[in-house]
């Protein structure tokens, strides 16, 4: 079965600065959907951010870019120019290809602070 | 695009009574659907998978007697907490995955039940 591990439970950065949410997992799969998601205080879960096992390209949206470093199992998030509305709780996701294996693999989030 | 509406957003009933939280995808016909739960301050859940016309699955350890779900056509799904007790109280989310298209879960807001 797939694990997903956030190491960082809370994590703080200064508004304008840039920060790195760390997230690693374990698969024998070669073929795989990740995903971060964010769930503000509204508890709306949000998606930020996909990434195909597939693309040695990192994915990226505007603020918001990944490392993902196949090999490693690692896929980490990074937000440049923090804004307030960026302070949530930001989950790491796996997805298997396999037919039937829909279901997403959560880690246990990170808390992020986002100080004025 | 890729909306998801719960209803209710939030719920108070006794204990012994049942109910019911819609999930509906708003603007994409939904062929699986997910509902997960959330204690405070935790990770998702995942409760069942369901797919339209067919019988919900359901993860280890879920009552599939107390939880009933039915997906009945591509856009409404539907969780039933039946004989509903105080341990039954939290923040339940549901997830649609469209037909083929995305292989991104796009989630609902949410319902808080809490059981007196």
């Amino acid at each position: 079965a797939q694990t997903v591990t956030q190491s960082q439970p809370e994590m703080s950065v200064q508004e304008a600065e840039t920060v790195t949410l760390s997230c690693t997992y374990d698969t024998s799969e070669s073929d795989y959907y990740l995903f971060w998601y964010k769930q503000p205080p509204s508890r709306q879960m949000i998606l930020v951010i996909r990434q195909e096992a597939y693309k040695q390209q990192n994915a990226t949206e505007n603020r918001f870019s990944v490392n993902f470093q196949k090999a490693a199992k690692s896929f980490s998030l990074k937000i440049s120019d923090s804004q307030l509305g960026d302070a949530a709780m930001y989950f790491c996701a796996y997805r298997s290809v396999s037919f039937g294996n829909e279901k997403l693999t959560f880690g246990t989030g990170t808390r992020l602070t986002i100080i004025p | 695009g890729a909306v998801v509406s719960q209803h209710p957003s939030r719920v108070i009933c006794k204990s012994g009574t049942s109910v019911k939280i819609e999930c509906r995808s708003l603007d994409f016909q939904a062929t699986t659907m997910f509902w997960y739960r959330q204690f405070p301050k935790k990770s998702l859940m995942l409760m069942a998978t369901s797919n339209e016309g067919s019988k919900a699955t359901y993860e280890q350890g879920v009552e599939k007697d107390k939880f009933l779900i039915n997906h009945a056509s591509l856009t409404l799904s539907t969780l039933t907490v039946t004989s509903a007790h105080p341990e039954d109280s939290s923040f339940y989310i549901c997830s649609a995955r469209g037909a083929g298209w995305d292989e991104t879960q796009y989630f609902g807001p949410g319902t808080r039940l809490l059981v007196l």
